[in-house]
């Protein structure tokens, strides 16, 4: 079975602060790899993916993640955050070989002005 | 890119009766559909898997009689919550993936039900 933890539930940033989101999967296999956030009172938009290459992946709005295959993690970063990237963000993990995709708990991002 | 839709996007309905969510995949063939349900502050929980033309596959722990799923077509799943309670109260979200394994899945934008 495929878990996924996000370590932080709640963080709360200054603009122009940078940010890191941690993201541990549990997987036996080869991983496709999700980050998805959610802005309020919208729905999901995925923000990047890694399915195989380069493990640091670039995604929108300035996102990126790095996956680091010995530590099973696929952390999210930004250099400068925005008051406009206030907004929950999910990791989750596919299984290559398998259908579903498994999200982590959510970490909810407050970006002050 | 791909874009899902869910109809409708509220819906208040009496305790007892049954309320259905269609999710629809507008410019692509979706043979893969999944149902998540979100409870409030929380994360997204699959509640079943839905292949174009066959039964749906359902998560441990979530009863297939009461959530009835539907694949009839490469662009619409639908999803039945029968004899509705209170307690089926959340945020119902669809995703479709339009191929495999590559693929990655698009969201709907969600169907807030309360059941009064």
């Amino acid at each position: 079975a495929q878990s996924v933890s996000q370590h932080n539930h709640h963080v709360i940033l200054s603009e122009a602060a940078s940010l890191e989101l941690g993201c541990n999967y549990s997987y036996g296999g080869t991983v496709n790899l999700f980050w998805y956030v959610q802005y309020p009172g919208q729905h999901l938009q995925l923000l990047l993916k890694y399915f195989s290459g380069d493990p640091l992946v670039k995604g929108i709005k300035g996102f990126e993640a790095e996956f680091i295959k010995s530590k099973f993690s696929f952390n999210l970063r930004k250099p400068s955050v925005q008051w406009s990237d206030t907004a929950e963000y999910f990791c989750a993990v596919n299984g290559y070989a398998g259908n579903m995709l498994t999200f982590g708990g959510g970490t909810r991002l407050m970006v002050k002005p | 890119g791909a874009v899902v839709s869910q109809h409708p996007s509220w819906v208040i309905c009496k305790s007892g009766t049954s309320v259905k969510i269609e999710c629809r995949s507008l410019d692509f063939q979706a043979t893969t559909m999944f149902w998540y349900r979100q409870f409030p502050k929380q994360s997204l929980m699959l509640m079943a898997t839905s292949n174009e033309g066959s039964k749906a596959t359902y998560e441990q722990g979530v009863e297939k009689d009461k959530f009835l799923i539907n694949h009839a077509s490469l662009t619409l799943s639908t999803l039945t919550v029968t004899s509705a309670h209170p307690e089926d109260s959340s945020f119902y979200i669809c995703s479709a993936r339009d191929r495999w394994p590559a693929g990655e899945q698009y969201f709907g934008p969600g169907t807030r039900l309360t059941v009064t």
